[in-house]
């Protein structure tokens, strides 16, 4: 069974440009997560969709926005990027529910360099 | 409201010793705790959690945790490091309220020397 797969698995923009990262949960999961984890900030909540629809959204600013398709799989979209949003960023899946009826199955991360 | 301290950037033990990695955790509703290991240039993997029941959950690769409420921890342990687990590892909590939101560590990083 395929797990979480993320694209581009490395992207280089500068700053004031847009990026776009993408994510496939393993099949039958229908909620995504995505985190991100910068040098020395730890793993911080981004964003929380399931069924197309957001459910929750960390503590960032407009800027960071993002979508689940019909299919499950989710693309987020950092517009007028900024030299602190270089980081990796992991996408997760879950069942239905999110966490609280199981784990976070994560993928391998999108590592997004602002030059 | 959650929260997760986990005491110890950096943890180094030698092969064969005792891995001891210190979570405490916060949280206003029975929470669901979780250790995730990620090695590098990966994402994070499941290790162990502990949702209800026994408070002594076992996971992968020999890891153990125990849940104690009185003391709000769950750390986690292994008897017999081995070189692979060098790794970094977080410790997670979430709760019903803010189901989606897990709240994470800020990572213990693991060096086992030989």
């Amino acid at each position: 069974e395929a797990g979480v797969t993320q694209s581009p698995t490395h992207l280089i923009k500068t700053r004031g440009q847009q990026a776009t990262l993408r994510c496939s949960p393993i099949s039958g999961h229908t909620s995504v997560y995505w985190y991100q984890q910068a040098l020395g900030l730890g793993l911080q909540f981004l964003l929380w969709y399931d069924e197309g629809e957001e459910r929750n959204r960390g503590n960032f600013p407009p800027r960071f926005s993002g979508r689940q398709f019909p299919n499950y799989s989710s693309e987020l979209n950092v517009n007028a990027l900024e030299l602190e949003d270089s980081a990796l960023y992991l996408c997760a899946s879950s069942l239905q529910g999110g966490p609280v009826t199981g784990e976070l199955f994560f993928g391998e991360g999108s590592r997004l360099t602002v030059l | 409201a959650q929260s997760v301290t986990q005491l110890g950037s950096h943890v180094s033990v030698s092969e064969g010793a005792l891995v001891l990695l210190r979570c405490n955790y916060s949280s206003s509703v029975p929470p669901y705790l979780f250790w995730y290991v990620q090695y590098p240039n990966q994402g994070l993997q499941l290790l162990l959690k502990y949702t209800t029941g026994a408070t002594l959950v076992k996971g992968i690769n020999g890891f153990e945790a125990e849940f104690k409420k009185s003391e709000t921890s769950f750390h986690l342990t292994k008897p017999s490091a081995h070189m692979s687990d060098a790794a970094e590892y977080f410790c997670a909590v979430s709760a019903g309220t803010n189901a989606g939101k897990s709240t994470f560590g800020d990572g213990t990083t693991l060096t086992v020397k030989p």
